[in-house]
């Protein structure tokens, strides 16, 4: 069964404090990872997809990089509007509707000041 | 801003009774998606509409059922609501029917009592 674990649940940091938080899947056949980020009260705001091990992309304090079984997001410095929770998700290569993605629980992020 | 629009914003119902949300996709998508956010989790995938048909469906039970119109909008109608069914909707067109292209609406939250 396809299913995507994020953790931590929750993390909070201080301002300029960088860290990373991982997504572990398992997926019969890998089209796409995605990365969001959701505000409260808000849908989610998509951030990037990784389609192969190996791949990174980088977008302003954010880096996402993917392996064969998980993808990490590296937050450098970040600043207290990067609070939001991190959500992650796959897409199954041939899973029938296109726009199937399977979510993780999220990481709910507190950057202080 | 996205462009996709959600109605209501919220919404109180009792057990037993019927709802029907909507969502207005963003100009030029064909495609879209309804999932299911329970406070906590990972948005879960109900349905997508293409063209005005379902073309893929989650593990929703048939008490759950959507219309796209000409103009590419859309409704979720839920009948005989549960407790569980409390939860936030949300919205996605999409441009090619891509989770690249998708773009997220700020949600229907939905209480049932």
């Amino acid at each position: 069964e396809d299913q995507v674990t994020q953790s931590p649940e929750a993390l909070r940091l201080q301002e300029g404090e960088s860290s990373s938080l991982n997504c572990s899947y398992t997926v019969s056949g890998l089209r796409g990872l995605f990365w969001y980020r959701q505000d409260p009260g808000k849908g989610p705001e998509f951030l990037f997809t990784l389609y192969s091990a190996g791949e990174e992309k980088e977008k302003e304090r954010l880096k996402a990089t993917l392996t064969k079984k998980e993808s990490f997001l590296h937050i450098t410095a970040p600043k207290p509007e990067d609070s939001a929770t991190y959500l992650c998700a796959v897409q199954r290569m041939g899973g029938g509707a296109t726009n199937k993605l399977i979510f993780g629980t999220g990481t709910l992020l507190a950057v202080q000041p | 801003e996205t462009g996709v629009t959600q109605s209501p914003t919220h919404l109180i119902k009792t057990r037993g009774q019927q709802v029907t949300l909507r969502c207005s996709s963003q100009s030029g998508h064909n495609t879209v998606s309804w999932y299911q956010q329970a406070l906590g989790q990972g948005p879960q995938f109900i349905f997508q509409y293409y063209r005005e048909e379902e073309n893929g469906r989650g593990n929703f039970p048939p008490r759950f059922s959507g219309l796209q119109f000409p103009n590419y909008s859309s409704e979720l109608n839920v009948n005989a609501l549960e407790l569980d069914d409390s939860a936030l909707y949300l919205c996605a067109s999409s441009l090619d029917g891509t989770p690249e292209t998708q773009y997220f609406g700020p949600g229907t939250r939905l209480l049932v009592l």
